[in-house]
Protein backbone atom coordinates (compact mmCIF):
# COMPACT_ATOMS: atom_id res chain seq x y z
CA UNK A 1 0.00 0.00 0.00
CA UNK A 2 1.24 3.64 -0.91
CA UNK A 3 2.25 5.43 1.73
CA UNK A 4 3.85 9.38 1.91
CA UNK A 5 6.23 10.59 4.56
CA UNK A 6 6.88 14.51 5.07
CA UNK A 7 10.54 15.61 5.88
CA UNK A 8 12.41 18.32 7.11
CA UNK A 9 13.26 21.24 9.74
CA UNK A 10 10.57 22.06 12.08
CA UNK A 11 11.71 25.38 12.66
CA UNK A 12 12.43 28.34 9.81
CA UNK A 13 13.72 31.50 10.54
CA UNK A 14 11.47 34.74 9.08
CA UNK A 15 12.77 35.33 5.54
CA UNK A 16 14.67 32.40 4.97
CA UNK A 17 13.34 29.21 2.51
CA UNK A 18 11.63 26.52 4.35
CA UNK A 19 12.34 22.99 2.04
CA UNK A 20 10.92 19.90 2.91
CA UNK A 21 10.35 16.67 0.99
CA UNK A 22 8.29 13.59 1.10
CA UNK A 23 9.25 10.38 0.31
CA UNK A 24 7.07 7.69 -1.51
CA UNK A 25 7.00 4.07 -0.73
CA UNK A 26 4.62 1.13 -1.67
CA UNK A 27 4.48 2.63 -5.33
CA UNK A 28 5.56 4.10 -8.01
CA UNK A 29 5.67 7.89 -8.56
CA UNK A 30 6.36 7.44 -12.22
CA UNK A 31 3.15 6.42 -12.82
CA UNK A 32 0.65 8.65 -15.48
CA UNK A 33 -2.08 8.70 -13.22
CA UNK A 34 -1.25 10.96 -10.29
CA UNK A 35 0.68 13.88 -9.46
CA UNK A 36 2.47 14.84 -6.50
CA UNK A 37 0.73 17.73 -4.22
CA UNK A 38 1.59 19.64 -1.10
CA UNK A 39 -1.14 21.48 0.82
CA UNK A 40 -0.67 22.94 4.37
CA UNK A 41 -2.95 24.07 7.47
CA UNK A 42 -2.50 27.10 9.50
CA UNK A 43 -2.77 26.13 13.31
CA UNK A 44 -6.69 26.13 13.76
CA UNK A 45 -7.66 27.15 10.47
CA UNK A 46 -8.30 25.00 7.20
CA UNK A 47 -6.86 23.73 4.04
CA UNK A 48 -4.64 25.29 1.37
CA UNK A 49 -3.20 23.64 -2.00
CA UNK A 50 0.25 24.85 -2.32
CA UNK A 51 0.09 23.20 -5.75
CA UNK A 52 1.63 19.80 -7.40
CA UNK A 53 4.21 18.51 -9.74
CA UNK A 54 3.71 15.56 -12.38
CA UNK A 55 6.75 12.99 -12.37
CA UNK A 56 8.32 14.56 -15.56
CA UNK A 57 8.21 17.91 -13.61
CA UNK A 58 5.29 19.93 -14.93
CA UNK A 59 3.95 21.74 -11.99
CA UNK A 60 0.98 23.62 -11.00
CA UNK A 61 0.83 26.75 -8.28
CA UNK A 62 -1.58 28.30 -5.86
CA UNK A 63 -0.68 31.90 -7.33
CA UNK A 64 -1.22 33.19 -3.60
CA UNK A 65 1.90 31.82 -2.63
CA UNK A 66 3.23 34.61 -5.13
CA UNK A 67 6.05 32.78 -6.66
CA UNK A 68 7.65 31.91 -3.55
CA UNK A 69 6.71 28.03 -4.31
CA UNK A 70 8.81 26.08 -6.06
CA UNK A 71 7.92 22.22 -6.40
CA UNK A 72 10.73 19.27 -7.88
CA UNK A 73 10.46 15.37 -8.52
CA UNK A 74 13.43 13.29 -8.06
CA UNK A 75 11.63 9.98 -9.17
CA UNK A 76 15.08 8.32 -8.44
CA UNK A 77 15.23 8.51 -4.95
CA UNK A 78 10.68 8.73 -4.92
CA UNK A 79 10.84 11.78 -3.23
CA UNK A 80 8.99 15.23 -4.55
CA UNK A 81 10.01 18.50 -2.63
CA UNK A 82 8.86 21.80 -1.71
CA UNK A 83 10.63 24.96 -1.13
CA UNK A 84 9.33 28.06 0.29
CA UNK A 85 10.93 31.35 -0.15
CA UNK A 86 10.99 34.11 2.24
CA UNK A 87 8.92 32.82 5.08
CA UNK A 88 6.96 34.77 7.41
CA UNK A 89 5.10 33.94 10.60
CA UNK A 90 1.79 33.39 8.35
CA UNK A 91 3.27 30.24 7.13
CA UNK A 92 3.11 28.47 9.96
CA UNK A 93 1.65 25.54 9.18
CA UNK A 94 1.48 21.68 9.35
CA UNK A 95 2.33 20.61 5.68
CA UNK A 96 0.43 17.60 4.25
CA UNK A 97 2.13 15.81 0.97
CA UNK A 98 -0.50 14.09 -0.96
CA UNK A 99 -0.88 12.13 -4.23
CA UNK A 100 -4.03 13.22 -6.52
CA UNK A 101 -4.80 10.50 -8.59
CA UNK A 102 -6.29 10.88 -11.96
CA UNK A 103 -8.84 8.56 -13.15
CA UNK A 104 -9.19 9.64 -16.44
CA UNK A 105 -12.35 11.83 -16.22
CA UNK A 106 -11.78 13.04 -12.04
CA UNK A 107 -9.21 13.96 -9.82
CA UNK A 108 -8.99 13.39 -6.29
CA UNK A 109 -6.45 13.02 -3.26
CA UNK A 110 -6.53 9.25 -2.06
CA UNK A 111 -3.31 9.15 -0.38
CA UNK A 112 -1.63 11.70 2.26
CA UNK A 113 0.99 11.64 4.88
CA UNK A 114 0.94 12.60 8.13
CA UNK A 115 1.80 15.73 7.97
CA UNK A 116 4.79 17.99 9.56
CA UNK A 117 4.63 20.87 11.44
CA UNK A 118 6.49 24.18 10.21
CA UNK A 119 6.77 27.17 12.58
CA UNK A 120 8.52 29.90 11.20
CA UNK A 121 10.27 31.87 14.16
CA UNK A 122 13.47 33.78 14.91
CA UNK B 1 -10.28 31.30 -8.06
CA UNK B 2 -13.40 29.10 -7.31
CA UNK B 3 -14.44 30.07 -3.48
CA UNK B 4 -16.18 26.83 -1.36
CA UNK B 5 -18.91 27.94 0.98
CA UNK B 6 -19.84 25.38 3.37
CA UNK B 7 -22.54 25.54 6.12
CA UNK B 8 -22.98 24.99 8.64
CA UNK B 9 -19.27 25.40 10.28
CA UNK B 10 -20.50 24.04 13.55
CA UNK B 11 -23.35 21.00 13.87
CA UNK B 12 -24.43 19.45 16.87
CA UNK B 13 -25.57 16.14 16.36
CA UNK B 14 -26.57 13.09 18.44
CA UNK B 15 -25.29 9.18 17.99
CA UNK B 16 -27.70 7.91 15.70
CA UNK B 17 -28.56 10.90 13.71
CA UNK B 18 -28.59 12.06 10.29
CA UNK B 19 -26.83 14.94 9.56
CA UNK B 20 -26.24 17.16 5.68
CA UNK B 21 -23.31 19.60 5.39
CA UNK B 22 -23.65 21.86 2.32
CA UNK B 23 -20.82 23.20 -0.21
CA UNK B 24 -21.79 25.74 -2.40
CA UNK B 25 -19.26 26.71 -5.04
CA UNK B 26 -18.68 30.46 -6.70
CA UNK B 27 -19.16 28.88 -10.29
CA UNK B 28 -20.00 25.86 -11.88
CA UNK B 29 -18.07 22.66 -11.44
CA UNK B 30 -20.26 20.05 -13.03
CA UNK B 31 -19.64 17.34 -10.68
CA UNK B 32 -15.63 17.71 -9.80
CA UNK B 33 -15.57 17.84 -6.01
CA UNK B 34 -14.68 16.13 -3.18
CA UNK B 35 -15.25 15.13 0.12
CA UNK B 36 -12.15 15.01 3.17
CA UNK B 37 -12.50 13.76 6.82
CA UNK B 38 -10.24 15.06 9.33
CA UNK B 39 -9.53 13.67 12.72
CA UNK B 40 -7.48 15.92 15.71
CA UNK B 41 -4.10 16.06 14.31
CA UNK B 42 -4.81 13.61 11.59
CA UNK B 43 -4.83 14.06 7.72
CA UNK B 44 -7.50 14.46 5.62
CA UNK B 45 -9.32 11.08 4.67
CA UNK B 46 -11.02 10.74 1.24
CA UNK B 47 -14.77 10.57 1.30
CA UNK B 48 -16.19 10.86 -1.27
CA UNK B 49 -14.72 12.02 -5.28
CA UNK B 50 -16.97 13.04 -8.36
CA UNK B 51 -19.34 14.42 -6.05
CA UNK B 52 -21.31 11.09 -5.41
CA UNK B 53 -18.86 7.90 -5.71
CA UNK B 54 -17.60 6.31 -2.63
CA UNK B 55 -14.28 6.16 -1.62
CA UNK B 56 -13.21 2.04 -1.38
CA UNK B 57 -13.06 1.25 2.11
CA UNK B 58 -15.67 4.14 3.10
CA UNK B 59 -18.51 3.13 5.01
CA UNK B 60 -21.87 3.16 3.38
CA UNK B 61 -23.72 5.49 5.54
CA UNK B 62 -21.59 8.41 4.13
CA UNK B 63 -23.57 9.73 0.68
CA UNK B 64 -23.01 12.49 -1.59
CA UNK B 65 -24.87 14.28 -4.20
CA UNK B 66 -25.07 17.49 -5.81
CA UNK B 67 -24.04 18.85 -9.36
CA UNK B 68 -23.17 22.51 -10.92
CA UNK B 69 -22.32 25.17 -7.81
CA UNK B 70 -24.50 23.19 -5.17
CA UNK B 71 -23.36 19.98 -3.31
CA UNK B 72 -24.34 18.28 -0.24
CA UNK B 73 -22.71 15.66 2.11
CA UNK B 74 -24.95 13.32 4.55
CA UNK B 75 -23.91 11.17 7.31
CA UNK B 76 -26.67 8.98 8.07
CA UNK B 77 -27.03 7.14 11.53
CA UNK B 78 -23.80 8.99 13.26
CA UNK B 79 -21.13 6.99 14.99
CA UNK B 80 -18.54 8.35 17.78
CA UNK B 81 -15.53 8.14 15.20
CA UNK B 82 -17.92 10.37 12.79
CA UNK B 83 -17.95 13.61 15.33
CA UNK B 84 -14.85 15.29 13.96
CA UNK B 85 -14.64 17.77 10.88
CA UNK B 86 -15.61 17.82 6.82
CA UNK B 87 -13.94 19.78 3.92
CA UNK B 88 -14.87 20.40 0.54
CA UNK B 89 -12.55 20.63 -2.79
CA UNK B 90 -13.34 21.60 -5.86
CA UNK B 91 -10.93 19.90 -8.56
CA UNK B 92 -12.29 21.50 -11.89
CA UNK B 93 -9.55 24.21 -12.38
CA UNK B 94 -6.26 24.98 -10.54
CA UNK B 95 -5.96 26.23 -7.85
CA UNK B 96 -7.61 23.92 -6.21
CA UNK B 97 -10.08 25.51 -3.47
CA UNK B 98 -11.38 23.71 -0.19
CA UNK B 99 -14.03 24.51 1.64
CA UNK B 100 -13.99 25.96 5.25
CA UNK B 101 -14.87 23.18 7.06
CA UNK B 102 -17.46 22.09 9.06
CA UNK B 103 -16.76 20.35 12.76
CA UNK B 104 -19.50 18.18 13.68
CA UNK B 105 -19.51 17.96 17.35
CA UNK B 106 -21.35 15.99 20.24
CA UNK B 107 -24.66 17.69 21.32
Amino acid sequence: QLQLQESGPGLVKPSETLSLSCTVSGGSISSTSFFWGWIRQPPGKGLEWIGNVYFIGTTNYNPSLQSRATISVETSKYQFSLKLTSVTAADTAVYYCARQTWTGRYYYMDVWGKGTTVTVSS
Amino acid sequence: DIQLTQSPSFLSASVGDTVTITCRTSQDISNYLAWYQQGPGKAPKLLIYAASILQSGVPSRFSGSGSGTDFTLTIGSLQPEDFTTYFCQQLKSYPLTFGGGTKVEIK
